[in-house]
């Protein structure tokens, strides 16, 4: 299996622009879960999903930022419109059920100028 | 609620030494997961070892294995042999149940020659 897939690796974008992040989890996985990294903060869970489902999305900062998972092989994180504030380098991760180990992909670097 | 706690912000050993690192954590549950995750510069989040709750033994993978003190809440890396590649943050996580994963804030090794 080729891992957790996200794309694209490195995004430059101005504030006020949209950014969508996108990630493939392994193949399998029931669950999808979106990490957000800082070093102010840390690393933060934005929300998870369950069969394509969302199940806790108390991390999501604001309305500027929405998730959908359409099918079981694809999720987005979105961020509309973007701020420099929002620069971080945001993971995606999947895992076969709660409480297994959770397999990140390689991340996606976010800068907002 | 839970909460993840890395005292240690920075450590170094030289190579072939031992080091511990350390975490304590805090959770009403009784059923619950342990997690220690590497991130090297690479940024790729990697799992290094995992540990169950109800599980009284101490977990071991090759080179690393940890010191679960559940009645103090504790639960420490010990790296045996360090190896330059072991440079990396490393993150104690905790997963109980209802609740995602939660990292600490992370203790950052060099492996020095």
């Amino acid at each position: 299996d080729a891992g957790v897939i996200q794309s694209p690796r490195h995004e430059v974008t101005e504030m006020g622009q949209e950014v969508t992040l996108r990630c493939k989890p392994i193949s399998g996985h029931d669950y999808l879960f979106w990490y957000r990294q800082t070093m102010m903060r840390g690393l933060e869970l934005l929300i998870y999903f369950n069969n394509n489902v969302p199940i806790d999305d108390s991390g999501m900062p604001e309305d500027r930022f929405s998730a959908k998972m359409p099918n079981a092989s694809f999720s987005t994180l979105k961020i509309q419109p973007s701020e420099p504030r929002d620069s971080a380098v945001y993971f995606c991760a999947s895992s076969p059920r709660l409480q297994e180990t959770q397999y990140f992909g390689p991340g996606t670097r976010l800068l907002v100028l | 609620a839970q909460t993840v706690t890395q005292s240690q912000p920075e450590m170094s050993v030289q190579e072939a030494e031992t080091v511990t690192l350390s975490c304590t954590y805090d959770t009403s549950e009784n059923n619950y997961y342990l997690f220690w995750y590497k991130q090297p510069p690479s940024r790729q989040m990697i799992l290094v070892i995992r540990q169950e709750a109800y599980k009284q033994q101490n977990a071991t993978e090759n080179r690393f294995s940890v010191n679960f003190q559940k009645a103090a809440k504790s639960f420490s890396l010990k790296i045996s042999d360090s190896q330059l590649g072991d440079t990396a943050m490393y993150f104690c996580a905790l997963e109980s149940s209802g609740y995602a994963l939660n990292f600490g804030k992370g203790t950052s090794l060099l492996v020095t020659p």
